[in-house]
């Protein structure tokens, strides 16, 4: 099983509609962040959070909201979604504490490609 | 706009060759990591380095810093079929931030 998983991995929904992206991890990792990617634009950060009491916005977090409902979810809402919404969403996990080498390092999951009609 | 820049925005070289690829940004950082995706896939990390490291090797992968210029590179050497991919700097800024340029596209042709 994957460390990150995000569902659903595709969705096709109308403007106006509410749309939850899920993601959970099992890595432990305290650090969860909301990405999305569009073409030409590389990721942009909408939000991140470092636990369940701590989220900030990112460089896009308006028309989004997030919820971190445990260590191990956080979950990335478009409470009404317009089609400049339509993107690849990613979402990614951090452990700034672990003190290798690589602490900081982002694991992504594979992505939540969205379409707003 | 914290978000970097890389260049070349896309690069095809034949295998064998060395591939380039240089990051620039705009404010302070604690370090740079590079990562690659492919085809729409999720991120994979390469390598790290830290904001008081000049230079990291990694395999055929080597990343150089340079905090005056606010600028990195990335060298892949000898470069492979399976190299083909988009190419991506993060930079993690002070405010715990991680932000990411707009990639670059690099194809290696047989």
């Amino acid at each position: 099983d994957a460390d990150v998983t995000q569902t659903p991995r595709n969705r096709i929904t109308k403007t106006g509609k509410r749309i939850m992206l899920e993601c959970s991890q099992t890595k432990g990792h305290d650090r969860m962040y909301w990405y999305r990617q569009d073409p030409g634009l590389g990721l942009r950060l909408i939000y991140y959070s470092f636990d369940v009491k701590d989220i900030n916005k990112g460089e896009i977090s308006d028309g989004y909201s997030v919820s971190r409902q445990a260590q191990a979810k956080f979950s990335l809402s478009l409470e009404s979604a317009i089609p400049n919404q339509t993107a690849l969403y990613f979402c990614a996990t951090s452990d700034l504490y672990s003190g290798g080498p690589n602490t900081g390092e982002l694991f992504f999951g594979e992505g939540s490609r969205l379409t707003v009609l | 706009s914290q978000q970097g820049e890389e260049d070349p925005q896309a690069l095809s070289i034949q295998e064998g060759e060395n591939a380039t690829m240089n990051c620039s940004y705009k404010t302070s950082i604690n370090n740079l990591q590079w990562y690659r995706q492919n085809s729409g896939r999720g991120l994979v990390h390469l390598i790290l380095i830290r904001s008081n490291e000049r230079e990291k090797h990694s395999g055929r992968l080597r990343v150089t810093l340079d905090t005056s210029k606010k600028s990195s590179s990335l060298l892949i050497t000898a470069s492979r079929a399976a190299d083909t991919a988009s190419y991506f700097c993060a930079t993690y800024h002070r405010d715990d931030k991680i932000i990411f340029g707009k990639g670059t596209r690099l194809h290696i042709l047989p």
